[in-house]
């Protein structure tokens, strides 16, 4: 099956700067990327997300990256702010709509 | 629209107990997923259905058993509660088998 590594474990960043979290994913036949963000007690939640056919997805202030070739995908968090403090989940997705999670990347945004 | 739902939010079972975990969804989404999610481990599909009447097996699917009977509902059984089914469960459903979304989890304890 599908193997997702997430790094860091841990991202601590001072408010303004950025956060960049990277996955590698062993499937090549993976074609459909996502990003969650899971708050403290709650459910993850969808930010953004990324199709095989796409090298690069904005959304404000968050971006993901998607190499192919190298079988690697990351997010970028611009200008972070206290509200972004959270745990992040990649995973990665074939055609048969089955999601496989990196171990996820607790981000701690400092005032 | 209350999205995806999970009753109960918290439970503690004894080893042997058999127990019942509901997810509702009010989106009319075709496909429902439940997933667990152990510390430093990420989330691991356990069951999936791809529609009304459909269950499929995922990663981790023993010990476990699902059932379908209704569009909206998705019901994740356990039979003989054991000390590693100690975890966080969550329900996802999602229109087209991308974007998931979501349920608030239910941490559920076997002493």
């Amino acid at each position: 099956g599908e193997n997702v590594e997430q790094h860091p474990s841990t991202l601590s960043v001072q408010e303004g700067d950025s956060a960049v979290i990277k996955c590698t994913y062993s499937d090549s036949a993976s074609n459909y990327f996502p990003w969650y963000k899971q708050e403290l007690g709650k459910g993850p939640q969808l930010i953004i997300d990324i199709r095989s056919n796409v090298g690069e997805k904005k959304d404000q202030r968050i971006a993901v990256t998607l190499n192919k070739t190298a079988k690697h995908f990351s997010l970028h968090i611009t200008e972070t702010q206290p509200e972004d403090s959270a745990v992040y989940f990649c995973a990665a997705s074939r055609s048969d709509y089955k999601l496989s999670f990196g171990a996820g990347t607790t981000v701690t945004v400092r005032a | 629209n209350a999205g995806v739902t999970q009753t109960p939010k918290f439970r503690v079972l004894k080893t042997g107990q058999s127990m019942t975990l509901l997810c509702a969804q009010d989106m009319n989404h075709e496909y429902m997923y439940w997933y667990r999610q152990d510390p430093g481990m990420g989330l691991r599909l356990i069951h999936y259905s791809v529609g009304e009447g459909t269950t499929a097996k995922g990663e981790v699917p023993d010990g476990y058993n699902v059932s379908r009977l209704k569009k909206q509902n998705f019901l994740l059984g356990l039979e003989s509660a054991a000390p590693s089914q100690t975890s966080v469960y969550f329900c996802a459903s999602s229109p087209q088998g991308w974007e998931q979304f979501f349920g608030p989890g239910t941490r559920l304890t076997v002493l």
